[in-house]
């Protein structure tokens, strides 16, 4: 089954720097990338995804890359903000048939110092 | 909003008693998925429905656990005879394209 590894485990940057979280996976059949923001006693809340076809996307501060030869994608986020401060997981899944199911990395707890 | 409810929120029980968990989608989708998040780690999954077919299951997901999604709308999760390591965040996410994950059943069980 599919494994996917997250680094780092934890990640403190100060006010306005960038933050990059990597992800590696197993699968060479995934094909679907999404990260998710996870905030104390809630639900992982999705930030951002991205599909095998694509090689990198864009929403405002946040950005993913994927390398697919390298089986590995990239979170960044720009100009941190305290409120960035959560833990993000990414995750991958084959798409196109069965469950679709998620497999998780294991989280990076991000604090961004005021 | 993800358009997604779960009941309770939190749960306390004391080993040996049975809970049931409870998810709503806003609306009917296709598929429907739990998934189970111990401290520290990413969501695991559980098992998924299409419509009102239970279609896959996690080797996680022993004979104490069932699921149930009736009519292919809501969908309950029951956990028999509770065990210390059943304690964990239960997580229901529905599939517009990306899962859209719901806010958790935290349950404790003594």
């Amino acid at each position: 089954g599919e494994n996917v590894e997250q680094h780092p485990s934890t990640l403190s940057v100060q006010e306005g720097d960038s933050a990059v979280i990597k992800c590696t996976y197993s699968d060479s059949a995934s094909n679907y990338f999404p990260w998710y923001k996870q905030e104390l006693g809630k639900g992982p809340q999705l930030i951002i995804d991205i599909r095998s076809n694509v090689g990198e996307k864009k929403d405002q501060r946040i950005a993913v890359t994927l390398n697919k030869t390298a089986k590995h994608f990239s979170l960044h986020i720009t100009e941190t903000q305290p409120e960035d401060s959560a833990v993000y997981f990414c995750a991958a899944s084959r798409t196109g048939a069965g469950s679709y199911q998620l497999t998780f990395g294991k989280g990076t707890k991000l604090s961004v110092i005021p | 909003d993800t358009g997604v409810s779960q009941n309770p929120r939190h749960k306390i029980t004391k080993r040996g008693q049975n809970v049931t968990f409870r998810c709503d989608p806003i609306s009917e989708h296709n598929r429907l998925y739990w998934y189970r998040q111990t401290l520290g780690q990413g969501p695991e999954f559980l098992t998924y429905f299409q419509n009102e077919a239970q279609l896959e299951k996690s080797r996680l997901l022993s004979d104490r656990f069932s699921a149930e999604r009736p009519k292919g709308s809501f969908s309950t999760l029951e956990i028999q005879r509770t065990e210390q390591g059943d304690s964990a965040m239960y997580l229901c996410a529905h599939d517009m394209g990306p899962q859209y994950f719901g806010p958790g059943t935290r349950l404790l069980v003594l």
